[in-house]
């Protein structure tokens, strides 16, 4: 199975600052169409995951700019560019290039 | 685009869960629609999806629930369903169905505790 390795775990952010998670995994998450089906989730406290990147660097619908994607291969980040109070909860990566699909273990994200 | 999950409650150890998950705001039949589950403080797990039938209709499971799971749909009525055999403690988490491969919406998830 490919295993994602995020860090940090925890992750401690001052209002208004910038936030940076990395996910790696074990194996290149490029698909054989070419497509690399890397995403990202945010889950707060007692709610549903929500996705908010696709396919690395696409962002869902709704989704602030404030958030954006990126890497390539087996390195990819989620970064936000500046966290506002919403953003507390834990954040995961998962991928969908191979089977079985699993995820990161997760970075919490609290408020200074 | 709205998911809900229903089915889900106290179950003992060795019998079987069978969830449904309702949708509506979007084409289904045109969609795959997966499984996850989230057992208590821990991450989410992938269960299995099942493409739609115009991709061929076929499922995939996890190893976790691999001979035990069956995941089906009914196009007709835009709901996808999940089965799982053989319960043990272990089973016991949020059950969610999620729309397509890619996980893009996901319902507010089903509490199934198994517990005799």
């Amino acid at each position: 199975d490919v295993v994602l390795t995020q860090s940090p775990l925890s992750l401690p952010v001052t209002l208004g600052q910038p936030a940076s998670i990395s996910c790696r995994s074990s194996h290149s998450l490029v698909f054989s169409d070419g497509n690399t089906y890397l995403n990202w989730f945010h889950q707060r406290p007692g709610q549903s995951p929500r996705r908010l990147i696709y396919k690395v660097s696409n962002r869902d619908s709704g989704v602030p700019d404030r958030f954006s994607g990126s890497g390539s291969g087996t390195d990819f980040t989620l970064r936000i560019s500046w966290v506002e109070a919403e953003d507390i909860g834990v954040y995961y990566c998962m991928q969908g290039s191979h089977l079985p699909y699993t995820f990161g273990q997760g970075t919490t994200l609290e408020i200074k | 685009v709205r998911l809900v999950e229903t089915g889900g409650g106290l179950i003992q150890p060795g019998r079987s869960l069978a969830l449904s998950c309702s949708t509506s705001g979007f084409p289904f039949r045109d969609y795959a629609m997966s499984w996850f589950r989230q057992a208590p403080g821990q991450g989410p797990e992938w269960l299995g999806f099942i493409k739609s039938h115009n991709k061929g209709g076929q499922t995939e499971y996890a190893a976790s629930v691999q001979g035990r799971a069956t995941i089906s749909r009914d196009d007709s009525k835009a709901i996808a369903y999940l089965q799982v055999s053989g319960l043990s403690v272990g089973d016991t988490a949020v059950y969610y169905c999620s729309l397509g491969g890619a996980a893009a919406v996901w319902g507010p998830g089903t509490l199934v505790t198994v517990s005799s």
